[in-house]
């Protein structure tokens, strides 16, 4: 799988947009971009993942450049329960999912009120 | 919907003692199942895996050990506790077709 730069903190004001950037210049043609987040003590939660269009649910949206090197995860409105560790993670599919998932250190989100 | 559950969230355990640590998924039938441990800033080691009921897949030797007696439920455990077995404990599980994994609340285990 390949690996991803994400920066290491970001602040965000209550109810403004946030933006979180990541970077996978290694990225092969079949992997996707999966973005979870995690709250101190708590298990990941699952937001988003594209493989080459944007995407968009109930949480977040997600914008994969042309060349799928990088992408952006937009919190449109965020709140003050959207203060997580945000992680950026690219996959292939394989048939049983038994792999590590290189999580790496993430985002650190604070949402500001 | 699916939703996942898992338990204790947190246990303290002396050295040498037993350890059991369940999971449980409903609202979906047949899933993959997966036992992980998260350290900090290093992401997810895969430690087991199921894809069906009775079969494990074991990623890395430990003093660990998995079981699957039903569909939806996978156990963690251990007969004696080391020190290094301390740690978070993810539940985890995918749909067989799918790709996306969702994982449990976690558990935080503390051998003494």
């Amino acid at each position: 799988d390949a690996k991803t730069t994400q920066p290491p903190s970001m602040d965000c004001a209550e109810g403004r947009a946030a933006n979180l950037p990541c970077n996978h210049s290694t990225i092969s043609g079949n992997e996707y971009v999966y973005w979870y987040r995690q709250i101190h003590s708590q298990g990941p939660q699952y937001i988003i993942h594209g493989l080459k269009n944007n995407e968009t649910n109930e949480m977040a949206s997600l914008i994969i450049t042309e060349d799928r090197k990088s992408s952006t995860l937009i919190l449109p409105h965020a709140t003050l329960r959207d203060t997580a560790v945000y992680y950026c993670i690219v996959r292939g599919l394989d048939q049983t999912g038994a792999n590590n998932l290189f999580f790496g250190t993430g985002t650190r989100l604070t949402v500001i009120p | 919907s699916q939703t996942i559950h898992q338990w204790p969230a947190t246990l303290v355990q002396p050295v040498g003692s037993p350890l059991s640590l369940e999971c449980t998924v409903e609202g979906t039938s047949n899933p993959n199942l997966y036992w992980y441990r998260q350290a900090a800033g290093r992401g997810l080691q895969l430690l087991f895996y199921s894809v069906g009921i009775g079969q494990i897949s074991s990623e890395v030797p430990q003093n660990l050990s998995a079981s699957r007696p039903q569909d939806r439920q996978f156990i963690l455990s251990s007969k004696k506790l080391l020190l290094s077995d301390s740690g978070f404990y993810l539940c985890a599980w995918r749909r067989g077709a799918g790709n996306t994994i969702y994982f449990g609340e976690g558990s935080w285990l503390t051998v003494v």
